[in-house]
């Protein structure tokens, strides 16, 4: 079955420290979807990233950046110099249209950046 | 069109009362999903639609659970017989292609049921 871990339930770290969230997916496909999504108190998820399993390419976009190893079967997202608007849940995403059409979430990890 | 707006916000009911919520997608997005999301958790997929065609129902959607998507635009969910653990908030996305592309979510609407 599809399935999605974050291990890290809650993180804390200080104004300008990077962190790093780990999400580790499970497949039964060679074809696949990841995605990254931010949800800040106000609840609405906020897309990210997405990237296809065929694209193992490291991304940044300015103080985010994503690491995609296949050989580990993980999406790892890093966050640089964090700001405490950075506080939120984060999520990672699985989609393997083969099997369903759906978006298996792993179960989030909840980051505060303190002041 | 500035995205995918829910209504209610929030919705309070009592146990055994039927409630329904809204979903407005984004226009040009041929797919709709809705999820239901409790504290501390990640969403869980419920069902979705491809245009006004329900091609997957998850089995959390139990027979009290109905949803519809009459001409491919707006949706709803309705849950009949009201129950506590339905409490949650409950999540639309939408989007366009297969399942290859990424799902935009509405800001949800959070039932309590009393």
């Amino acid at each position: 079955a599809q399935k999605v871990t974050q291990a890290q339930t809650e993180i804390s770290v200080v104004e300008k420290e990077d962190v790093t969230l780990d999400c580790v997916y499970e497949t039964r496909d060679t074809t696949y979807y990841l995605f990254w999504y931010k949800q800040p108190p106000s609840g609405e998820l906020v897309f990210l990233i997405r990237r296809n399993s065929f694209d193992e390419q490291n991304e940044i976009s300015g103080r985010y950046s994503w690491n995609f190893q296949k050989s580990t079967s993980s999406f790892n997202f890093t966050i640089t110099a964090s700001q405490v608007v950075d506080s939120a849940v984060y999520f990672c995403a699985l989609s393997e249209p083969s099997y369903g059409q759906n978006f298996v979430f792993g179960p989030g990890t909840r980051l505060s950046v303190l002041p | 069109d500035t995205g995918v707006s829910q209504d209610p916000r929030h919705k309070i009911t009592k146990r055994g009362q039927n409630v329904t919520f809204r979903c407005d997608p984004i226009s040009e997005h041929n797919r709709l999903y809705w999820y239901r999301q409790t504290l501390g958790q990640g969403p869980e997929f419920l069902t979705y639609f491809q245009n006004e065609a329900q091609l997957e129902k998850s089995r959390l959607l139990s027979d009290r659970f109905s949803a519809e998507r009459p001409k491919g635009s707006f949706s709803t969910l309705e849950i009949q017989r009201t129950e506590q653990g339905d409490s949650a908030m409950y999540l639309c996305a939408s989007s366009l292609g297969q399942g290859d592309t990424e799902a935009f979510f509405g800001q949800g609407t959070r039932l309590t049921v009393v």
